[in-house]
């Protein structure tokens, strides 16, 4: 089955700066990768998602990039915000209906 | 849009009850529903997925008749932690998807068994 890896498990940043998480998947067949943002107590919020056929994606201070060839996709922060800070989910799927495979978890903090 | 809800937010029972916990895509239809557990500082567990109309496809290891799944509708799943104990004691999110790409995740509900 798929299985995804994220790194860092903890990211902390100055504000203003920017923040990149990194993941890797396993299955050639994934061909879409959403990003979530939980905040403390709460559910995932979808921020950004990419799927296979397009190699780079942005809105406004968020971008995600795709590289199929060597199975990794990137959540990129620009100027960071203190409330950017949460945890970062990414996940792989395959075709419709199927489960997504989540990464473990980025704790990221934005200091002031 | 896209909007999940889930109900109640937070709920403490007694050990041996049974807790019901509701899950409602607002502003769409969704054709699938995903039910997650998720203890502290972790990723999101998979339990089950459910489609309307259709009994619950369960993860392995996840006891189907502990935690009954219901999707009744378009718009409503539920699930029932049965003869609830301490160890069942959890952050449960579902998550719903018109599509069946993208999941729009409620806002969670805790559970404490006590």
């Amino acid at each position: 089955g798929e299985n995804v890896e994220q790194h860092p498990s903890t990211l902390s940043v100055q504000e203003g700066d920017s923040a990149v998480i990194k993941c890797t998947y396993s299955d050639s067949a994934s061909n879409y990768f959403p990003w979530y943002k939980q905040e403390l107590g709460k559910g995932p919020q979808l921020i950004i998602d990419i799927r296979s056929n397009v190699g780079e994606k942005k809105d406004q201070r968020i971008a995600v990039t795709l590289n199929k060839t060597a199975k990794h996709f990137s959540l990129h922060i620009t100027e960071t915000q203190p409330e950017d800070s949460a945890v970062y989910f990414c996940a792989a799927s395959m075709d419709t209906g199927n489960q997504f495979y989540f990464g473990t978890g980025t704790s990221l903090t934005v200091i002031p | 849009g896209a909007v999940v809800s889930q109900h109640p937010s937070w709920v403490i029972c007694k050990s041996g009850t049974s807790v019901k916990i509701e899950c409602r895509s607002l502003d769409f239809q969704a054709t699938t529903m995903f039910w997650y557990r998720q203890f502290p500082k972790q990723s999101l567990m998979l339990m089950a997925t459910s489609n309307e109309g259709s009994k619950a496809t369960y993860e392995q290891g996840v006891e189907k008749d502990k935690f009954l799944i219901n999707h009744a509708s378009l718009t409503l799943s539920t699930l029932t932690v049965t003869s609830a104990h301490p160890e069942d004691s959890s952050f449960y999110i579902c998550s719903a998807s018109e599509t069946g790409e993208t999941q729009y995740f409620g806002p969670g509900t805790r559970l404490l068994v006590l």
